[in-house]
């Protein structure tokens, strides 16, 4: 199975400065197909996650253009340009090319300082 | 409006069974792969089950193998997943969610609220 590993697990910020998660793959993401199929999904307090980024960098559909996802074949990155309070919650990285099982990482934490 | 909407969990005892089920609305349910995803403190999300738009295909993850089974009914636009033999390991909160390959216009990724299962004597 692809082990997903993200860094760091906690990450305190400050409101309007920006934020990355890193996020590392057991081995390559990259399909037969030649797209790479590696999400990243929120999770609030008190909510379900819902995806915010699909293959590597496009946005889902009404996600604010401050998340942002960027990487190739084994890492990976989030950013949030500038962090809201709304941002407050658990981020985690799945993927979706080795499956199954599809994995996820461990999760984010991301806090306001 | 689009949703998944659960129902079923509960406390249950080891070795016991339990039925979940996922109601969808709002989207063209029998288009999309529904994947079952739980959650504990311990583990984080941990990927269960899917099961292809018209329930042909059908995956299931190495924990669950042999004791859970998957199964759609897309004349009621309904998911569902029967655990057997329980095991405390079982403990979790337990989504239904699309999760598509794709995004944009038209692909919808929806989760339900999550249901809370917990097996213990």
């Amino acid at each position: 199975d692809v082990v997903m590993t993200q860094s760091p697990l906690s990450l305190p910020v400050t409101l309007g400065q920006p934020a990355s998660i890193s996020c590392r793959s057991s081995q390559t993401l990259v399909y037969s197909d030649g797209n790479t199929y590696l999400n990243w999904f929120q999770q609030r307090p008190g909510q379900s996650p819902r995806r915010l980024i699909y293959r590597v960098s496009k946005r889902d559909s009404g996600v604010p253009d401050r998340f942002s996802g960027s990487g190739s074949g084994t890492d990976f990155t989030l950013t949030i340009s500038r962090v809201e309070a709304e941002d407050v919650g658990i981020y985690y990285c799945m993927q979706g090319t080795h499956w199954p099982p599809w994995t996820f990482g461990q999760g984010t934490k991301v806090e306001i300082k | 409006q689009v949703r998944l909407v659960q129902s079923g969990g509960g406390v249950v005892q080891p070795g016991r069974s339990l039925r979940l089920s996922c109601g969808a609305s709002g989207f063209p349910f029998s288009s999309y792969a529904l994947h079952w995803v739980r959650q504990t403190p311990g583990r984080g999300l941990e990927w269960v089950s899917i099961i292809s738009s018209d329930g042909s295909n059908i995956y299931y993850s190495e924990f669950v193998k042999g004791r859970f089974t998957i199964s759609r009914d897309n004349s009621k636009n309904t998911v569902y997943l029967q655990m057997n033999s329980l095991r405390t390991e079982d403990t979790a909160v337990y989504y239904c969610a699309t999760m598509p390959v794709e995004g944009g216009l038209g692909a919808y990724d929806v989760w339900g609220q999550g249901t809370m299962v917990i097996v213990s004597s």
